[in-house]
C-alpha cells in the first residue's frame, strides 16, 4: 500500500524551464514533507522540506508548495539546469509513537533537463 | 571519506545463497535504516534501528534480517536469496535529536540474484 503517490514517473524539461513534480498523501497524521534528490550512483540526499503550517517554502530555485486540504504537495524547480537532472523523491513522516523518525517515500521521478 | 559506507557496492550471487550487506557510519548517529529501491516503487523500508538494542521491522522485512553490532554498524542479511530480492539497497542514518533530522544515505549496494 503506497501511502505517498508521486507523479510523473519521468519528466523531460528544456534548460531554463520549470520542472514540477507532484505528490499526494492519504494519512492525515503526516506532518513533515521532505524532498530528496538522487544522482546516478549515489544515495538520496535531502533537498528541501516543509511542515504543514506553511503553504510554501523556497530555497534558491527550489520551491515546495503545500495544500493541506487537498493532501498534496509539489516541488517546483525554476530555471531548470542540466545539473538538476536526477531522480527526485517526495516523502512524508509523522511525529510520535512507533513511526517516530520514519520516512514513507513516493515512487520517484526521473528528471532530465536538456541543454 | 564517506560518512556512510556500504560494502560491497556490487554483488552478483545465486538463488539460495546467504548474503550479508554491511553498513558503517562515522556520523555518530544513533538511528540507522535499511531500504531497497526498485524502479517505479521508490524506496521501501526494510528494517530500522533507533539504538543498538532497538531493532524494528519496516514495511517489507520478510526474507531479511539485520544485526546492529555497534552504534556505527548495521548489517542486512538475506538468509536464502531469491531473484525478486534483486534491487538497489541503501543504508541511511539520522540523528536522534528531534524528529525532523534528515536521513543521510550511503551510495548503495547493487545486488543481483540469478
Amino acid at each position: 500500500q503506497q501511502q505517498v503517490k508521486q507523479s510523473p514517473q519521468s519528466l523531460i524539461v528544456q534548460k531554463g524551464g520549470i520542472s514540477i513534480i507532484n505528490c499526494a498523501y492519504e494519512n492525515t497524521a503526516f506532518d513533515y514533507f521532505p524532498w530528496y534528490q538522487q544522482f546516478p550512483g549515489k544515495g538520496p540526499a535531502l533537498l528541501i522540506a516543509i511542515r504543514p503550517d506553511v503553504s510554501e517554502k523556497k530555497e534558491g530555485r527550489f520551491t515546495i508548495s503545500f495544500n493541506k486540504s487537498a493532501k498534496q504537495f509539489s516541488l517546483h524547480i525554476m530555471d531548470s539546469q542540466p545539473g538538476d537532472s536526477a531522480t527526485y523523491f517526495c516523502a512524508a513522516s509523522m511525529a510520535g509513537g512507533t513511526s517516530y523518525g520514519k520516512l514513507t517515500f513516493g515512487q520517484g521521478t526521473i528528471l532530465t533537463v536538456h541543454p | 571519506d564517506a560518512d556512510v559506507t556500504q560494502t560491497p557496492r556490487n554483488r552478483i550471487t545465486k538463488t539460495g545463497k546467504r548474503i550479508m550487506l554491511e553498513c558503517s557510519q562515522t556520523k555518530g548517529h544513533d538511528r540507522m535504516y535499511w531500504y531497497r529501491q526498485d524502479p517505479g516503487l521508490g524506496l521501501r523500508l526494510i528494517y530500522y534501528s533507533f539504538d543498538v538494542k532497538d531493532i524494528n521491522k519496516g514495511e517489507i522485512s520478510d526474507g531479511y534480517s539485520v544485526s546492529r553490532q555497534a552504534q556505527a554498524k548495521f548489517s542486512l542479511s538475506l538468509e536464502s536469496a531469491i531473484p525478486n530480492q534483486t534491487a538497489l539497497y541503501f543504508c541511511a542514518t539520522s540523528d536522534r535529536t528531534g524528529d525532523r533530522q534528515p536521513q543521510h544515505f550511503g551510495d548503495g549496494t547493487r545486488l543481483s540474484i540469478l
